[in-house]
């Protein structure tokens, strides 16, 4: 899905140490959606953003992770304070509209912890 | 929070077979999709089927929706190895104010040539 750009593929960072993870939207898409997925696990939802706004960050750990979708530049995940717990695969995806169809999604960004 | 289950976990098949994977939810929808994960890769979408649909078809695939008794199926006609990957259904819902897709946790599926 090179439409919806995310970066970096692979991140490996030590305990304690900040995550940033990016996504660049779809051309024309202005509503971006984190979710994350565990080995062998289904993607669970995280966040959703507008740009400027965060619409609904319930799947947030309410601890370390932060996201925003500001005016200009891609949507960024941050975790801080990275535990081994957070080892997982990143998904973003982009739409068009608050409608659940027209989803694209992303390759992913694999973080691991060590 | 969970919204779908894929039954079964995991499903061995050999190549030509036909291959159903079952999906369950808990809340009212506005459309189900399946998407298809190769292993490492992302998500692709391969079908959505709106509430007030009953059944959809693509190519060899065959999505069944009952909204009476919460579920949905998916049948992959004459299956190839190409189709071997991870089957996940998702709810088009709203739900805490926003409307979102919600994963269940995936079939995985493999085919053998």
């Amino acid at each position: 899905n090179a439409d919806v750009m995310q970066n970096p593929r692979h991140l490996v960072r030590r305990r304690g140490q900040e995550a940033r993870l990016r996504c660049s939207p779809m051309k024309g898409h202005s509503h971006v959606y984190w979710y994350r997925q565990l080995p062998e696990e289904g993607l669970k939802f995280m966040v959703y953003l507008q740009k400027e706004n965060i619409i609904d960050e319930s799947g947030m750990p309410k601890e370390r992770f932060s996201a925003e979708f500001p005016k200009e530049g891609p949507s960024i995940l941050r975790i801080q304070q990275v535990v081994r717990g957070d080892s997982a695969a990143y998904f973003c995806a982009s739409s068009p509209t608050t409608a659940t169809y027209g989803y694209t999604f992303g390759s992913g960004t694999r973080l691991t912890v060590v | 929070s969970q919204q779908g289950e894929e039954d079964p976990q995991a499903l061995s098949i050999q190549e030509g077979e036909n291959a159903t994977m079952n999906c369950s939810y808990k809340t009212s929808i506005n459309n189900l999709q399946w998407y298809r994960q190769n292993s490492g890769r992302g998500l692709v979408h391969l079908i959505l089927i709106r509430s007030n649909e009953r059944e959809k078809h693509s190519g060899r695939l065959r999505v069944t929706l009952d909204t009476s008794k919460k579920s949905s199926s998916l049948l992959i006609t004459a299956s190839r190895a190409a189709d071997t990957a991870s089957y996940f259904c998702a709810t088009g819902t709203s739900q805490g104010g926003s409307e979102k897709l919600v994963f269940g946790k995936g079939t995985k599926l493999t085919v053998n040539p």
